[in-house]
């Protein structure tokens, strides 16, 4: 059962122009939303994040969105640059009740930007 | 910078083996968590931990087992190795927000990738 789904495994965009990563969720229930950014070899490292309760979020040429009615959110990246080349993870933070809450990751957008 | 260390780069262990993975941290973080990453089905939780001996199942815990005996370190133990537990493991920290009980940014190591055999 996939909580946090990211439809496209791949994507490919020229350099400068905008990169668009989906990212879908079932869980009315998670109540912050974060993007990590992973090279090979290396473990992710966190991009930006935005809680339930705003609809945008922008740091320099990144910014998410986050459409609560569908379930939905996506980065964006403008412009794209080659070292921009990377999975993108979408997580979801789900507070169960604990001491802690648990982060659940999408599958992840392979985003190769093209010179 | 925060810092998570994992032990190994690369692993490789013949089934049935008792396997160790060790991951220190150096930020004094409240959170440990340990994932596997599977092409297709992103990074699964497989045990996490919010104190000192303190231990949680995450989504995936069958066959596994961690310890936490100290702070900085968290270690996750596969009790005998099978081929499905081939795999790479990711070991990430975080530091608990007394504001809201909780942080959601994750330090992520390097990662092991282990091999079964």
């Amino acid at each position: 059962d996939q909580q946090v789904k990211q439809n496209s495994p791949s994507l490919s965009v020229q350099e400068g122009r905008i990169s668009i990563l989906n990212c879908d969720y079932t869980n009315s229930m998670f109540d912050y939303f974060l993007w990590y950014k992973k090279y090979p070899a290396e473990g992710p490292t966190f991009l930006i994040s935005i809680s339930s309760i705003k609809d945008k979020n922008e740091d320099g040429r990144f910014t998410v969105f986050l459409n609560k009615s569908a379930k939905h959110l996506s980065l964006h990246i403008v412009p794209s640059q080659p070292g921009d080349s990377a999975v993108y993870f979408c997580a979801a933070s789900l507070n169960y009740g604990g001491a802690t809450n648990k982060l659940i990751f999408g599958t992840g957008t392979l985003l190769a930007v093209q010179p | 910078d925060v810092k998570v260390t994992q032990s190994s780069r690369y692993l490789v262990k013949r089934t049935g083996e008792k396997v160790f993975l060790e991951c220190v941290q150096d930020m004094d973080h409240e959170n440990m968590f340990w994932y596997r990453q599977d092409p297709g089905l992103g990074l699964r939780l497989i045990y996490f931990s919010y104190d000192v001996k303190m231990k949680e199942k995450g989504d995936i815990p069958e066959g596994y087992s961690v310890s936490r005996e100290k702070k900085e370190r968290f270690s996750l133990i596969l009790e005998s190795a099978s081929t499905n537990q081939t795999s790479m493991y990711l070991c990430a920290s975080s530091f608990r927000s007394y504001a809201t009980g909780f942080n959601e940014k994750l330090f992520f190591g390097s990662g092991t990738q282990l091999s079964v055999l």
